[in-house]
């Protein structure tokens, strides 16, 4: 059975500070990992990586994926209030894209 | 639309009733999908589309779970028999086309609740 693991389940943090949230996974014909932020209810989509290594960076967000070890790291610097959401880390396998979804890290930044 | 829409964002039913729940993907995207996402947890897969055909339905819990995607575009998610372990947010997301490639653009979920 496909399974994404997330640790932390929660995080506190204070603004400014720098923050590591961790993804692994164990998917059959893996294909792709993604990262969502999720506020409210829709989850909106961060980063997708496919390559081992090659680091995606978006402003303060980066994320780097590692297919030998079957994990994936999302980081956060400076982090603000507006960073507070979950962080939900997904698996993609098979051809249709099909997401495998971790339980998610909750991010709470004070100011 | 500029992005997926769900309706309705909160429906609150009774044990046993039938509930509906619409979905209306980015237009022109082939591939649909319905997750699950129950509190604390992350997003299930249910239900896979691609064109009018549900492509993958795995993921759907029993029969009393069923959607339809008639035209290709808008998806009814259907639940017969309502029971309160059907409370959840139920997502719908959609791609352009299906595989590991392009990602998947969620909507706002429909919000369940079984009284």
């Amino acid at each position: 059975e496909d399974k994404v693991v997330q640790s932390p389940l929660s995080l506190v943090v204070h603004e400014g500070d720098t923050v590591t949230l961790n993804c692994s996974y164990e998917v059959t014909n893996f294909r792709s990992l993604l990262w969502y932020k999720q506020e409210k209810k829709a989850p909106t989509f961060l980063f997708m990586l496919t390559s081992s290594g090659i680091e995606k960076k978006s402003g303060r967000l980066s994320s780097i994926l590692d297919k030998k070890e079957l994990f994936s790291i999302l980081n956060i610097t400076a982090t603000q209030t507006g960073d507070s959401a979950i962080y939900l880390c997904a698996a993609g396998g098979t051809s249709y894209g099909k997401l495998t979804f971790g339980q998610g890290t909750i991010l709470t930044v004070h100011p | 639309g500029a992005g997926v829409s769900q309706t309705p964002s909160n429906k609150v039913t009774e044990k046993g009733k039938y509930v509906e729940l619409r979905c209306d993907p980015i237009s022109g995207h082939t591939a649909l999908y319905w997750y699950r996402q129950s509190l604390g947890q992350g997003p299930e897969f249910l239900i896979y589309f691609q064109g009018t055909g549900a492509a993958d339905d795995s993921g759907l819990p029993n029969d009393r779970f069923f959607a339809v995607r008639p035209e290709g575009s808008v998806s009814t998610l259907k639940i017969q028999r309502t029971e309160r372990g059907d409370s959840a947010v139920y997502l719908c997301a959609s791609s352009p086309i299906a595989g590991g490639g392009p990602t998947q653009y969620f909507g706002p979920g429909t919000r369940l609740t079984v009284l």
